[in-house]
């Protein structure tokens, strides 16, 4: 069973257009996060949310929006999509503090590119 | 926010060689910790170091935290073409939040 997983896989699109991408894990994790990887591999993270909750929003522009249906799923709308957006996205998930080491569980990623 | 910076950015081996990338940030970190993304995957969790000088060995990888908690490092010995990959540092920068601001990571290759 895939722990964190996120769809689609590949996903290309031309400037302007506005897509999703979902993320589902199962391992009954209360933190989730997006991040973006550009093509020099630097990994950056967007938003966090916890419970349902944002509880990180980085510098990101308002065309990126994420949305928590419930704990186990964060998703990611982006409006008028430009090249730059072009990247590989990584969902991730987090378990309990306190006696667990904090690990995150990424996801297999979405390679996002903008034509 | 606080930055981990790492090098080198690229090592390039021959099989049976020793490697080591190096984590320096400029203030204490409460923990850092490591992952390994293989070429086409995702970044995969090895160890997260907390204690001042803490030490820890996977097989033939080492982790070091220094004792000022402001560098870690992470040696691999007698490389192997699986261990290709980026390695990444991170350190919490979040507090509670516990948001990873990660390192830029090496790109390791081993030659055959």
């Amino acid at each position: 069973d895939t722990a964190v997983s996120q769809t689609p896989k590949y996903l290309v699109t031309q400037m302007g257009n506005d897509k999703s991408i979902k993320c589902e894990q199962n391992l009954g994790h209360d933190t989730m996060y997006w991040y973006k990887q550009d093509s020099k591999k630097f990994l950056k993270i967007m938003f966090s949310y916890n419970n349902k909750e944002l509880i990180i929003n980085e510098t990101v522009p308002n065309r990126f929006s994420p949305k928590s249906p419930d704990k186990a799923h964060l998703n990611l709308h982006i409006n008028s999509l430009e090249l730059g957006d072009s990247a590989v996205y990584f969902c991730a998930s987090r378990g309990l503090a306190g006696g667990h080491y904090n690990e995150q569980f990424f996801g297999p990623g979405t390679r996002l590119t903008v034509l | 926010g606080q930055q981990v910076m790492q090098i080198p950015q690229y090592q390039h081996v021959q099989e049976g060689e020793d490697f080591t990338t190096y984590c320096n940030s400029s203030t204490t970190l409460s923990n850092i910790q490591w992952y390994k993304q293989r070429p086409g995957g995702h970044p995969v969790f090895l160890i997260q170091l907390v204690k001042s000088g803490e030490v820890k060995k996977q097989k033939r990888l080492t982790f070091q935290f220094g004792e000022a908690k402001k560098n870690s490092s992470l040696h691999i010995t007698a490389t192997q073409t699986t261990d290709v990959g980026t390695y990444f540092c991170a350190e919490n920068s979040g507090g509670s939040n516990y948001k990873l601001t990660f390192g830029k990571g090496t790109l390791l290759t081993v030659n055959p």
